[in-house]
């Protein structure tokens, strides 16, 4: 079965640091990956996703990740965090080996918090 | 374009009561998913409609269930409350190509059990 596991449930940056949040998937052929942001009382936003195209991926607002299949990773990073960055992010993945299903494994998520 | 909306965005009920949610799809879209997420559990897949079919269920027991109409609109049902079904219900729509399309997600439902 997949899973997927975010390393640190609280992540906290200064603001213009490096944003570095890490996700790791179980699953036996490459999966769809994908990253999400949920603001408070908010749903949830794409960030950017990975379908076997280029590995690197770049998203919206300065974020991108990269996937790494020998470490079964994808995390995401930001070079430069900017205060509105603060909000819950979540990893998910999506087996292509599985028909055309929209069931998504999330992880646990990750709180970012930035810093002045 | 108008985005996924979901009604109603907060609820109150006691145990014991049921409750239907509504989810409506981004135009154009084919298939809708129901996600619960609470602190404990995060986020859980519920189910997958399409074409008025469920595609696809979650692990949850048979108080919760879904529909879909012809135009795609979609509600959830929970029969019989529990406290521990407090929660943010939250429905995605996608046009429905592959398991790699996006999902688009709307603002949720807050359910709390009383």
């Amino acid at each position: 079965a997949q899973s997927v596991t975010q390393l640190g449930s609280h992540v906290s940056v200064s603001e213009g640091a490096l944003v570095l949040l890490r996700c790791n998937y179980s699953s036996s052929v490459p999966p769809y990956l994908f990253w999400y942001v949920q603001y408070p009382n908010q749903g949830l936003q794409l960030l950017l996703k990975y379908t076997s195209a280029a590995t690197l991926v770049k998203g919206i607002n300065g974020f991108e990740a990269e996937f790494k299949k020998s470490e079964t990773s994808f995390h995401l990073t930001k070079p430069s965090a900017h205060m509105s960055d603060a909000a819950e992010y979540f990893c998910a993945v999506s087996d292509p080996g599985s028909g055309n299903t929209g069931k998504l494994i999330f992880g646990q998520g990750t709180t970012l918090q930035v810093k002045p | 374009k108008a985005g996924v909306t979901q009604t109603p965005r907060y609820l109150i009920k006691t145990r014991g009561q049921q409750v239907t949610l509504s989810c409506s799809p981004i135009s154009g879209h084919r298939s809708v998913s129901w996600y619960q997420q609470t602190p404990g559990q995060g986020l859980q897949f519920l189910f997958e409609y399409f074409s008025e079919t469920q595609r696809n269920k979650g692990n949850f027991p048979g108080r919760f269930s879904g529909r879909q109409f012809s135009n795609s609109r979609s509600e959830m049902n929970v029969s019989t409350l529990e406290l521990g079904d407090s929660a943010l219900y939250l429905c995605a729509s996608r046009r429905a190509g592959g398991s790699g399309e996006t999902q688009y997600f709307g603002p949720g439902t807050r359910l709390l059990v009383l």
